[in-house]
């Protein structure tokens, strides 16, 4: 059974029209973060949550938003997308240092369009 | 800062053939995590290992091998007998104990990995 979950698996979006997605996890890990990984590059950290506690990247754009109402849900809120903000969002978990084993869990991922 | 570095863009190699794909790191932290994760076109990162820096045992698992040189800095990743199924894209990947509680990777640009029958 997949452990993070994203929704939708592919957005399409007008430009500067805002989208939301989402991810949901059931293994209960403190953090969640959001990737952001373009065609043919490695993945890049957009910010990440420990718990309720919000951490932004410093190079991540304004455009770029997060919500974590709860432990099992995080959103990624992007207010005006671009055409340069397509790509594929991921999301991933893991438990706090000190706490074992520390990988992080990826969902499938977000294929994000902007027309 | 840290950094990973995949130098091999793309392989190509027949199946039943070995391979290794190529990592190297930098860090000043002296405690840090090493990662490959495998990315198959459905899009999915999937986890295939963790290394500590203070734990250079090289590891087995399968047709899967990791060889950890503290050394060299570098953490290759070696396929035996290769399968048409792991055709995708690799990447090594970096997490520093400086960074926090949290496990923020520091990705190489990955390494595309195509096994014909």
């Amino acid at each position: 059974d997949a452990m993070v979950i994203q929704n939708p698996r592919y957005q399409v979006t007008q430009f500067g029209k805002p989208v939301t997605l989402s991810c949901s996890q059931t293994l209960n890990h403190n953090v969640m973060y959001w990737y952001q990984q373009k065609s043919s590059q490695a993945p890049k950290l957009l910010f990440h949550y420990y718990d309720k506690d919000f951490n932004n990247e410093a190079d991540t754009p304004d455009n770029f938003q997060s919500r974590r109402p709860n432990t099992s849900f995080c959103f990624l809120d992007i207010r005006s997308p671009g055409l340069g903000d397509a790509a594929m969002y991921l999301c991933a978990t893991s438990r706090p240092k000190g706490l074992g084993s520390t990988e992080a869990f990826f969902g499938q991922g977000t294929r994000l369009t902007v027309v | 800062a840290q950094k990973v570095t995949q130098a091999q863009t793309e392989i190509s190699v027949v199946e039943k053939e070995d391979v290794t794909l190529d990592c190297v790191y930098e860090t000043r932290d002296t405690t840090y995590y090493l990662f490959w994760y495998k990315q198959p076109p459905s899009g999915e990162l999937v986890f295939l290992i963790r290394r500590n820096s203070f734990d250079e045992q090289n590891e087995i698992s399968g047709r899967y091998s990791w060889n950890f040189q503290k050394s060299t800095s570098s953490f290759n990743f070696t396929i035996t007998a290769s399968q048409v199924v792991d055709s995708a894209v690799y990447f090594c990947a970096l997490s520093e104990e400086g960074s926090g509680a949290n496990s923020k990777l520091t990705f190489g640009k990955g390494i595309t990995l195509s096994v014909r029958p």
